[in-house]
């Protein structure tokens, strides 16, 4: 079955930081894998997704994922943090096989000025 | 704006009660999602639809069910209510299938006393 793990519920960064979010995957098939951000009392949003066409991804408001199938990860990541990224972050991953989504616990992201 | 309406947006009960959320995907999508999100147990999956059948299923309660009727858009029945289930439930939709982007709702805020 697929599975998500999202390392580190919190993670606090300097504006002007390296934003690195940690997403892992489990899957015995290529998966898709997407990162989502949701902002306080806001659905979720699509920020990236990863769907076999290339393995680093740009996503929206400067983010990029890179998908390493040896190492089953997708990290999440952002060369300089701004305070409006502070949001909660989502990792998730699309099974070809049940139609399921499986969605990582979140990891909350605080930018300090 | 994602395109996708949930109503109601707030909603008190008491146990024992019964609620029905209701989603109108955005426009043209056909499948339907359903997640719960709460404090203790993050976002979770519930169940998925695609053109008014069910497609895959996740951590529903038998006391939990949903359908999708013709004109696409879906509710969500909740019965039986308990305090534990009070959280976010979203609705989500997507143009059909696997590894497409989800685009999310508002939510509703359900608050069982």
């Amino acid at each position: 079955a697929q599975s998500v793990t999202q390392l580190g519920s919190h993670v606090s960064v300097s504006e002007g930081a390296l934003v690195l979010l940690r997403c892992n995957y489990s899957s015995s098939v290529p998966p898709y894998l997407f990162w989502y951000v949701q902002y306080p009392n806001q659905g979720l949003q699509l920020l990236l997704k990863y769907t076999s066409a290339a393995t680093l991804v740009k996503g929206i408001n400067g983010f990029e994922a890179e998908f390493k199938k040896s190492e089953t990860s997708f990290h999440l990541t952002k060369p300089s943090a701004h305070m409006s990224d502070a949001a909660e972050y989502f990792c998730a991953v699309s099974d070809p096989g049940t139609y399921k989504y499986i969605f990582g616990t979140g990891t909350r992201l605080k930018v300090l000025a | 704006d994602s395109g996708v309406t949930q109503t109601p947006k707030h909603l008190i009960t008491a146990t024992g009660q019964r609620v029905t959320l209701r989603c109108s995907p955005r426009s043209g999508d056909l499948s339907v999602y359903w997640y719960q999100q709460s404090l203790d147990q993050g976002l979770q999956f519930l169940i998925q639809y695609y053109n008014g059948e069910e497609r895959a299923k996740g951590n529903i309660l038998e006391r939990f069910s949903a359908q999708q009727f013709p004109d696409l858009h879906s509710e969500l029945n909740l019965s039986s209510l308990e305090l534990g289930d009070s959280a976010l439930y979203f609705c989500a939709s997507s143009a059909s299938g696997v590894g497409e982007t989800q685009y999310f709702g508002p939510g509703t805020r359900l608050l069982v006393l």
